[in-house]
């Protein structure tokens, strides 16, 4: 158990739907992220929140929208997605987000796009 | 910008020692770390390397040279459940998220 949860583990959604993922960190961290992990890709960082506040965006189509209300949670709004955006969506957490801080992964939700 | 190697995939004996290398270029440096990937599952932190050296933590020990951008991590003993993606991924700076690498998928084998 990491602390860190993820909901839901599986979505199938058409292209015209939207969706919403959720998480939500139960280890009194400050910053939270979303990943995206494609086959045979590196994960790819696509949202950084520190204190709630959005410090990192690595140009992720605006079809992608995250959303942090508090420290423990953190959504990531999906609407109108494409095939190519089926994958596994990884969210982590850490104390802040710098240096040394490990970060510490949920389950993931795996995505379909059909 | 920002690159970072390892092998794809990787095969070893139960009982065996395996090392995985990582190689990486980016701008700056401050920190490298691994991560265990089930199938299925999240990753989970394995080792920080910030200093040169090696750090030894049980079965499992990470090695850092910053000279030469190289690191790699040694599994000793290895047993079948350690069967799994290993990620290796770099701080470039003190404020900047990590940058991972696409993990070396390591089967054990009877």
């Amino acid at each position: 158990e990491t602390g860190v949860t993820q909901t839901p583990r599986h979505l199938v959604m058409g292209m015209t739907n939207k969706k919403s993922l959720k998480c939500e960190q139960h280890l009194g961290h400050n910053a939270m992220y979303w990943y995206k992990q494609s086959a045979k890709k590196p994960l790819e960082l696509m949202f950084v929140y520190s204190l709630e506040e959005r410090v990192e965006n690595n140009s992720v189509p605006s079809r992608f929208s995250p959303e942090c209300p508090n420290s423990s949670h953190l959504f990531l709004h999906l609407h109108t997605l494409q095939p190519e955006d089926s994958a596994l969506y990884l969210c982590a957490s850490s104390q802040g987000s710098t240096k040394s801080e490990t970060q510490y992964f949920g389950p993931g939700t795996r995505l379909l796009v059909l | 910008g920002q690159n970072i190697d390892q092998p794809t995939e990787m095969t070893a004996t139960e009982g065996a020692i395996v090392q995985i290398n990582c190689t990486y270029q980016t701008s700056g440096f401050n920190g490298l770390f691994w991560y265990q990937q089930h199938a299925g599952e999240a990753p989970t932190f394995l080792s920080y390397n910030v200093l040169d050296g090696l750090e030894e933590k049980g079965r499992f020990s990470s090695f850092l040279s910053r000279s030469k951008g190289y690191s790699y991590l040694l599994l000793k003993e290895l047993q079948m459940k350690d069967s799994a993606s290993y990620l290796c991924a770099v701080r470039d700076s003190g404020n900047t998220p990590l940058v991972f690498g696409k993990g070396t998928r390591l089967s054990v084998i009877a």
